[in-house]
């Protein structure tokens, strides 16, 4: 199991509304990727937050929006929800100064959120 | 743009067998790849990462191979059982930009009968 832990573990949501959802990411990571799976479908990449910035985003519009704060945990905000808005949420942590010192660039995913938008 | 397919979508084998996932990339210039297991409603548990200049990782019963050339990496787990039944996700990490941006296969569903 890794540290990465995300909260709530399920939410249900009405169309219209807005979300926030939580990830903390393991220890000592740096760098957190949200990410959201379609039931049956592979993860797609929403974006990522290095040293609390925005630093790279999927094809999601702009009403995904996040934050990182200082002890490198983040939110992910969804606004004004959809019905194809209703996914499985994944957050994961690594840490990019491994990555750029050429090391494994391993990543680690959280448990997940199940949203439900009716 | 970097497309990842997984083949077969499922699979299904009696308790014992040998089997073998498949992973196929379109782009070969990849920094890395990752085995995932998901078992279902639940999060992603890494299997096995190998780096673009490694051809193979073992990990006890799972053995991962990477050919870049040919855009291809396989799963093999020895002596299946039915503990090992879960959703086997392949992911890559491109090489260059800014992210540590992974693109997902849709998976392979594996079921192991007793």
């Amino acid at each position: 199991e890794t540290g990465v832990t995300q909260s709530p573990t399920h939410l249900i949501k009405t169309r219209g509304q807005q979300v926030t959802l939580r990830c903390s990411s393991q220890s000592g990571h740096n760098t957190v990727s949200w990410y959201q799976q379609a039931l049956g479908q592979g993860p797609q990449f929403i974006f990522q937050y290095y040293r609390e910035e925005e630093n790279g985003r999927g094809n999601f519009p702009p009403r995904f929006s996040g934050l990182q704060f200082p002890n490198y945990s983040s939110e992910l905000n969804v606004n004004a929800l959809e019905l194809d808005d209703s996914a499985l949420y994944l957050c994961a942590s690594s840490d990019t100064r491994i990555l750029a010192g050429g090391s494994s660039g391993e990543q680690y995913f959280g448990p997940g959120t199940r949203l439900t938008v009716t | 743009k970097q497309e990842v397919t997984q083949i077969p979508a499922a699979l299904s084998v009696p308790e014992g067998e040998n089997l073998v996932l498949n992973c196929s990339f379109t782009d070969s210039a990849i920094y890395n790849l990752q085995w995932f297991r998901q078992d279902p409603g639940k999060g992603l548990t890494s299997l096995l990462l190998i780096q673009s200049s490694q051809r193979e990782q073992t990990s006890g019963r799972l053995n991962a191979s990477l050919d870049k050339s040919s855009g291809r990496s396989t799963l093999y787990i020895a002596a299946s059982q039915p503990g090992d039944s879960a959703t086997y996700l392949c992911a890559v990490k491109g090489k260059g930009g800014a992210t540590n941006k992974l693109i997902f296969g849709t998976g392979t569903l594996l079921a192991v009968q007793p």
